[in-house]
């Protein structure tokens, strides 16, 4: 199994929701990401995980939280969204630990969220 | 903080045409990678390079990372409607595990 897999592909949510990201992989990768893709812009870093620990947290609104429950999942949990968070997530990983040698990022398809 | 910026933003190319897009970092990097983006899809990962001067070849794409590991370029020869997407560059720090990505070069092949 060489895929990251995220679900839902597509979400709705209203401002006063709350909703949660999945992401799984089996590829037995240490280190894994969410990014945040608007239209047309480069997916932007929000959460890194190595080993089941948050690593780099990029000054992330704390409507979004994180969470890895074992090496193969990685979750976001969303709460009191605004419409301007509506955008491509995208969950990735990658096979070394930080701070090794330099590995290549798998992405998962994205979560594609609207906040109504 | 640590940017990476590319040139062009948009890049539309006659079929068969070559064309080159170019990443430029504000700090030495340890490695860079560059990964392709379809309309609607999701960013694959291309190549990686890590040695100074390095140059490495796909079939019609060949990438290269500058000589002082602060700039990168990749250049697509004979190009096809398949080669459509936006293509990122991204690098990263050393020892880090944060990878910046670029603008990233919006490719539109005329056929």
């Amino acid at each position: 199994d060489t895929e990251v897999t995220q679900t839902p592909k597509h979400l709705v949510m209203g401002m006063t929701n709350k909703k949660s990201l999945k992401c799984e992989q089996h590829m037995g990768h240490r280190a894994m990401y969410w990014y945040k893709q608007k239209a047309k812009k480069p997916p932007e870093l929000m959460f890194v995980y190595s080993y089941e620990k948050l690593s780099i947290n990029e000054s992330v609104p704390s409507r979004f939280s994180p969470e890895c429950p074992n090496s193969s999942l990685l979750n976001l949990h969303l709460h009191a969204l605004q419409p301007e968070d509506s955008a491509l997530y995208l969950c990735a990983s990658s096979p070394k630990p930080p701070g090794t040698a330099v590995t290549e990022a798998f992405f998962g398809q994205g979560t594609r969220l609207t906040v109504v | 903080g640590q940017q990476v910026m590319q040139i062009p933003q948009y890049q539309h190319v006659q079929e068969g045409e070559d064309f080159t897009t170019y990443c430029n970092s504000s700090t030495t990097l340890s490695n860079i990678q560059w990964y392709k983006q379809r309309p609607g899809g999701h960013p694959v990962f291309l190549i990686q390079l890590v040695k100074s001067g390095e140059v490495k070849k796909q079939k019609r794409l060949t990438f290269q990372f500058g000589e002082a590991k602060k700039n990168s370029s990749l250049h697509i020869t004979a190009t096809q409607t398949t080669d459509v997407g936006t293509y990122f560059c991204a690098g990263r720090k050393a020892a880090g595990n944060k990878l910046t990505f670029g603008g990233g070069t919006r490719v539109l092949v005329k056929p």
